[in-house]
């Protein structure tokens, strides 16, 4: 069974600072997603990385896909209370598509 | 701007009667897939459908059916509501542009409660 574990589950942290989430697999994969999922809505697509060793920015966001293509992290500068959410990471091997089961992450004000 | 509009975003039903959850995008997307969320398990696909009339099992798909009679619509249809059937259901669609899954929109899901 390929699998996609997220780490941390949770994280609560203050306005203003750094935090890195991971998401790990040993499979490899043809390209990985994250999205972006607040209370009561649908996911939204962040960013997609297909390269390995990719690194993809989106304002104080930083993205990178594993060399091996098997892993991913999301890094985020200075944290702000609009970044709170369900951060998930979905992999794309054989035609098909695997989820992690996510990182809540909670920034306080 | 981007669109994917799911018929209800509540719905509450009874164990047994059959419940259609319906989706329409206006991206003019030829793949559209149906998901469910669950806490503990994350998403999981149920069906997706790469052209109109054409459906594809995912990953759960026992107790559920589809229809794509349409290009912009796709439909999920639960033919006897079971309570282990109430969850969060997400529609999404993509654009094959390089695989089928490549970057998926998604509404804004329907809960919906079996009692």
């Amino acid at each position: 069974t390929q699998l996609l574990e997220q780490s941390p589950q949770f994280l609560s942290i203050q306005e203003g600072e750094n935090l890195t989430v991971y998401c790990n697999s040993s499979s490899v994969f043809s390209s990985l997603q994250w999205y972006r999922q607040e209370p009561g809505e649908g996911p939204v697509l962040l960013v997609t990385v297909v390269t390995g060793g990719e690194v993809k920015k989106l304002k104080r966001l930083t993205f990178q896909f594993g060399d091996a293509r098997k892993d991913s992290s999301l890094h985020i500068t200075a944290a702000q209370p609009g970044d709170t959410g369900l951060y998930l990471c979905a992999g794309e091997r054989d035609d098909k598509i695997i989820f992690g089961k996510g990182t809540r992450l909670h920034i306080l004000p | 701007d981007v669109k994917v509009t799911q018929s209800s975003r509540y719905l509450v039903k009874r164990t047994g009667e059959k419940v259609f959850l319906e989706c329409v995008q206006d991206m003019d997307h030829e793949n559209m897939f149906w998901y469910r969320q669950d806490p503990g398990l994350g998403l999981r696909l149920i069906y997706f459908s790469y052209d109109v009339k054409m459906k594809e099992k995912g990953d759960i798909p026992e107790g559920y059916s589809v229809s794509r009679e349409k290009k912009e619509r796709f439909s999920l249809i639960l033919e006897s509501a079971s309570t282990n059937q109430t969850s969060m259901y997400l529609c999404a669609s993509s654009f094959p542009v390089v695989t089928p899954f490549y970057e998926q929109y998604f509404g804004p899901g329907t809960r919906l409660t079996v009692t």
